[in-house]
């Protein structure tokens, strides 16, 4: 069974800071793909960034990026010149959860806030 | 613009009454999913639905059913709702074709209450 892994429950950071937050997972898949998702207080779920697992080039989106360590299944997340608008929990997940799956296994989150 | 929507946003029931949450999407996408999100507990996957007249049990299944009778809709039924289903539902899609992310868009969720 997959399994993500999200260590922190909980992070705080300066606005205009750096931040990372840390996702660990396990799969006996040979290709899969990671996902960044982002929750604030309006619940709707957001797509930040995607990761596939044969690419070792490091995904980007604008100021948020992922460090990707395929040998130690772990996929953090890093956003640099935090905004208040990042306020929000974080989910990591990983998917397909086999052949001709479709599903996603997500960790439990993360909430962050950035304090002004 | 494509989307995806639930009805309704929140909702209060009662124990053992029989509750449905709607789930629409037109992004025309093969898959369907529905999941419940606690506290601690993260995303957790009820149903899903790779495409019409298709339905699947997740992780969190017992006590839901969904039927799939279009490629846009994919409603959730709570039998008999309990205490214990109190939470909230999140819908979401993907396009498995000519797609090898599958990422999902979600939609704006049900808060379900039951008393």
């Amino acid at each position: 069974a997959q399994t993500v892994t999200q260590s922190q429950p909980e992070m705080s950071v300066q606005e205009a800071e750096t931040v990372t937050l840390s996702c660990t997972y396990d799969t006996s898949e040979s290709n899969y793909y990671l996902f960044w998702y982002k929750q604030p207080p309006s619940r709707q779920m957001i797509l930040v960034i995607r990761q596939e697992a044969y690419k070792q080039q490091n995904a980007t989106e604008n100021r948020f990026s992922v460090n990707f360590q395929k040998a130690a299944k772990s996929f953090s997340l890093k956003i640099s010149d935090s905004q208040l608008g990042d306020t929000a929990m974080y989910f990591c997940a990983l998917g397909p959860t086999g052949a001709g799956s479709y599903q996603l296994t997500f960790g439990k989150g993360t909430k962050l806030s950035v304090i002004p | 613009d494509a989307e995806i929507t639930q009805s309704p946003r929140h909702k209060i029931t009662e124990t053992g009454r029989q509750v449905t949450l709607a789930c629409h999407q037109t992004w025309n996408h093969n898959n369907m999913f529905w999941y419940r999100q606690d506290l601690g507990h993260g995303l957790r996957l009820i149903h899903y639905s790779y495409g019409v007249q298709d339905t699947n049990k997740g992780e969190v299944s017992d006590g839901y059913s969904v039927s799939r009778s279009n490629t846009e809709d994919l409603p959730l039924t709570l039998e008999s709702a309990a205490s214990s289903q109190t939470s909230v539902y999140f819908c979401a899609s993907s396009e498995s074709r000519g797609n090898p992310y599958n990422e999902q868009f979600f939609g704006p969720g049900t808060r379900l209450t039951v008393l």
